[in-house]
């Protein structure tokens, strides 16, 4: 149980385009939804945390008007990447959380790779 | 404010022999510590956590890891590891209640050689 699927897996596009991340929570119900960005041999960066039905609470640093984030039912949040830029290029993880149990960690979806050209 | 720092960027090791992967944590309220490992172009896997209690702790794949409050530790060990265990590992800390954010050491590169 707890699986969390995140698409797509991995997507090249053109600089200046905007690019749309899902992460669904396929047999339970994420009441949070947290976006992370991994850069190559480096740890995972918070980028913001997401509850259904409210607006994301973004980490210092991140452009919220960059990054949209949309959480609108508990199994479903997105992440869009407004006007990418190859600085955009990275690995981006979400995970899924309940608060029906807290002592559940978060389960994270496979991550997508998002390349800029 | 809570952080985690993982002593080793990279540990090579011969398959069949014992590994630790060192985890230290500070954090000034009770916590969660978790450890994950990620595979190439995955997301993380749970390898185990502590909330309390028993302050050994077994995992996945033959892991354990044992906390210790007074040295705010949280070390991951496997007595024989196998070509199968390279991975990056990540520890990890939040606050009570696991919908609490997570906050991720910078990962050891375990890389097991035969």
């Amino acid at each position: 149980g707890a699986v969390v699927s995140q698409h797509p897996s991995w997507v090249i596009c053109k600089s200046g385009t905007s690019v749309k991340i899902e992460c669904r929570s396929l047999d339970f119900q994420a009441t949070t939804m947290f976006w992370y960005r991994q850069f190559p041999k480096q740890s995972l960066m918070l980028m913001a945390t997401s509850n259904e039905g409210s607006k994301a609470t973004y980490e210092q640093g991140v452009e919220k008007d960059k990054f949209l984030i949309n959480h609108a039912s508990l199994t479903l949040s997105t992440l869009t990447v407004t006007s990418a830029h190859p600085e955009d290029s990275s690995f981006y993880i979400c995970s899924a959380a309940t608060t029906g149990d807290s002592n559940q960690p978060q389960h994270f979806g496979d991550g997508t790779r998002l390349s800029i050209l | 404010a809570q952080s985690v720092t993982q002593l080793d960027s990279q540990v090579p090791v011969f398959e069949e022999a014992p590994v630790e992967l060192r985890c230290n944590y500070s954090s000034s309220v009770s916590v969660y510590l978790f450890w994950y490992v990620q595979y190439p172009n995955q997301g993380l896997q749970l390898l185990l956590k502590y909330l309390s209690g028993s302050t050994l702790v077994k995992g996945i794949n033959g892991f354990e890891a044992e906390f210790n409050k007074s040295q705010t530790s949280f070390h991951l060990r496997k007595p024989s590891v196998h070509i199968s265990d390279t991975a990056e590992y990540f520890c990890a800390v939040s606050g009570p209640g696991g919908y609490n954010k997570l906050i991720f050491g910078a990962g050891t590169r375990l890389a097991v050689h035969p």
